[in-house]
């Protein structure tokens, strides 16, 4: 089973910052935080991973709260083109090989 | 520059007809190799995952099977397909590297059991 929640759908106004949250109480010492977003009918695509400190690269930045339990993807400038489910997913850097997904949340970007 | 081929991108099956879907990673070696399966409308779920030539890890028991012949190939396979076996297919792949691990999808499968 997954061990992240997420909101099922969330939109926002084009160009406006898009915030996805993500719940992973549960979420142990040696395990990174990943995002990943699908596109429809598309493979999901790699946006950001971290395991405790922010992280910002072209796509997006990621927040991480102090005590790991949740985090936060923002997408800076949301365009129509960022309309997609978005993933979060926890995941151990060593002893595993398993990606698992949840169900995600759909982000509508509206013009 | 390493990438990842999946085929065929839509495929429409009779009940009861085999399968085999291939994927293959070019421009890397060893690598983790994963079947993910997608019901319309739903999350991925995990199916399959390899780490290495004929180790084949099952997530899910079900009417599907998995081979890994070669490093970089990975097969998805059924003998018989049920109404059931509907879904998009993605097949990936990561290399081990510590922090920087990153999973990388295949454009899919669009699989229709008729």
């Amino acid at each position: 089973d997954a061990k992240t929640t997420q909101p099922p759908s969330m939109d926002c106004a084009e160009g406006r910052a898009a915030n996805l949250p993500c719940n992973h109480s549960t979420i142990s010492g040696n395990e990174y935080v990943y995002w990943y977003r699908q596109i429809h009918s598309q493979g999901p695509q790699y946006i950001i991973h971290g395991l405790k400190n922010n992280e910002t690269n072209e796509m997006a930045s990621l927040i991480i709260t102090e005590d790991r339990k949740s985090s936060t993807l923002i997408l800076p400038h949301a365009t129509l083109r960022d309309t997609a489910v978005y993933y979060c997913i926890v995941r151990a850097i060593s002893g595993t090989y398993k990606y698992i997904f949840g169900t995600g949340t759909r982000l509508k970007v509206l013009a | 520059s390493q990438t990842i081929h999946q085929w065929p991108a839509t495929l429409v099956q009779p009940v009861g007809s085999p399968l085999s879907l291939e994927c293959t990673v070019e421009g890397t070696s060893n690598p983790n190799l994963y079947w993910y399966r997608q019901a319309a409308g739903r999350g991925l779920q995990l199916l399959f995952y390899s780490v290495g030539i004929g180790q084949i890890s099952s997530e899910v028991p079900q009417n599907l099977s998995a081979s890994r012949p070669q490093d970089r190939q990975f097969i998805l396979s059924s003998k018989k397909l049920l109404l059931s076996d509907s879904g998009f297919y993605l097949c990936a792949w990561s290399v081990r590297r510590g922090t920087a691990e990153k999973l990388f999808f295949g454009s899919g499968t669009q699989l229709s059991v008729l």
